[in-house]
């Protein structure tokens, strides 16, 4: 299994909703990351776990929640987000090859934000 | 500070020409770079790295140029394929830095059969 699965695909949500995002993977990649992509715009990082701990947070609002329940899964909790968080949220996991960090990459929830 | 930058939004190419798409950067702590390629709808897909030691790597129709003088990189598709058509993302990353990627702002390839 080379793939990182997310679901749901797409999402729509008022803003006083409290919804998750779920992704999962078995590749056995102990590093598993949270993006977020706006139109014509790269990737952007919000969190990184590492062996199931949170080490790295980009300074993201407190209304995204991660959690990591164990090495495959990883969710990211949503709860009174603004219109302006509309955007492709992507799931990655990551191991060395040949010593670079290659990121695989879910298919990303779309989230529409009313 | 765009660490990372393609210059270019987009690229139009004849079907069985080269591609060549273009990255710069700034950071010269960076030893690792990476191209990944985006379809709509779907996630980035890893296509090639290269290290900061070594100035071309090779798979396939894919080759990647590193001029560390220039801090230069560029990806080489031939011969270009209408199935090519995405958007491309220049990457790096620095040990020293936990190996977190630092993205390029993509660029649009179309390949016209």
């Amino acid at each position: 299994d080379t793939e990182v699965t997310q679901t749901p695909k797409h999402l729509v949500m008022g803003m006083t909703n409290k919804k998750s995002l779920k992704c999962e993977q078995h590749m056995g990649h102990r590093a598993m990351y949270w993006y977020k992509q706006k139109a014509k715009k790269p990737p952007e990082l919000m969190f990184v776990y590492s062996y199931e701990k949170l080490s790295i947070n980009e300074s993201v609002p407190s209304r995204f929640s991660p959690e990591c329940p164990n090495s495959s899964l990883l969710n990211l909790h949503l709860h009174a987000l603004q219109p302006e968080d509309s955007a492709l949220y992507l799931c990655a996991s990551s191991q060395l090859v040949a010593g670079a960090n290659v990121l695989t990459f879910g298919a990303g929830s779309r989230l529409t934000v009313l | 500070d765009q660490q990372v930058k393609q210059n270019s939004p987009s690229l139009s190419v004849q079907e069985g020409r080269i591609s060549i798409l273009n990255c710069d950067y700034t950071n010269s702590m960076f030893d690792y770079f990476l191209w990944y390629k985006k379809y709509p709808a779907e996630g980035p897909t890893f296509l090639i790295s290269i290290s900061s030691i070594k100035d071309k790597n090779e798979d396939g129709r894919f080759t990647v140029f590193l001029n560390k003088s220039a801090k230069h990189l560029s990806l080489h598709i031939v011969p270009s394929q209408p199935g090519d058509s995405a958007v491309y993302f220049c990457a790096a990353s620095a040990r020293n830095a936990g190996n977190m990627l630092t993205f390029g702002g993509g660029t649009r390839l179309m390949v016209k059969p």
